[in-house]
């Protein structure tokens, strides 16, 4: 099993540029979830889908999109780029039972925005 | 809603020396506690968590946390650091459909 893999390892765009982060998982997991992480501040939620055509928004969702067309792929979609979102990007997924499911982290993708 | 404390941001002890990294939670309902772990430039490595039952849980690389009702805490331990175990360390709480993460604590082991 590959995991959960995250493509770019990096990127950098300029102040209104869009852009997709890519996320995959190999372990039929029904939950993927797109975190941040800011220095000082730890994770930070910012959409998750509980399956295939199912997302909901997380705790700081302005500024991205989600889909969920696959139960393998959860794609992060960058609308117009801020320099308020270099940050570093987390996929997670897991099961979904609803009682303490394990989540498994991607190696995250580091944004820098100009 | 729920929340995770970390009150140290780093902790510093002496390779063969216990450690113990501090967490408090509040949640409303049962509490799904974790922690994970995060070393230079990679993701996060879960290492235990708390469901039910023994209120101290055993995970890996030689970590166990206890888990306290009363003080709503799950600190994490380990007998004996190594060098090695040199990283963030990060406690989170599982909400209704989302885990909430404290803001980490950087446990620095020195030889």
């Amino acid at each position: 099993n590959a995991g959960v893999t995250q493509t770019p390892k990096f990127q950098v765009l300029k102040t209104g540029q869009s852009m997709t982060l890519q996320c995959a998982q190999d372990m039929n997991h029904e939950y993927m979830s797109w975190y941040r992480q800011d220095p000082g501040m730890g994770l930070r939620l910012i959409h998750y889908s509980v399956g295939a055509g199912i997302t909901d928004q997380g705790e700081v969702p302005n500024g991205y999109n989600v889909s969920r067309s696959t139960t393998e792929d959860f794609p992060l979609r960058l609308l117009s780029a801020a320099p308020s979102q270099t940050s570093v990007y987390f996929c997670a997924s897991s099961y979904w039972s609803g009682i303490g499911d394990t989540q498994y982290f991607g190696p995250g993708t580091r944004l820098t925005v100009l | 809603a729920q929340s995770v404390a970390q009150p140290e941001d780093q902790v510093n002890v002496a390779e063969g020396n216990p450690l113990t990294v501090k967490c408090t939670y509040s949640v409303s309902g049962n509490p799904y506690l974790f922690w994970y772990v995060q070393y230079p430039n990679r993701g996060l490595q879960f290492l235990l968590k708390y469901i039910t039952g023994d209120n101290l849980v055993k995970g890996s690389y030689g970590f166990e946390a206890e888990f306290n009702k009363s003080q709503t805490s799950f600190h994490l331990k380990k007998p004996s650091a190594l060098v090695s175990d040199s990283a963030v360390y990060f406690c989170a709480v599982m909400g209704r459909r989302a885990l909430t993460f404290g803001s980490g604590t950087r446990l620095q082991v020195q030889p």
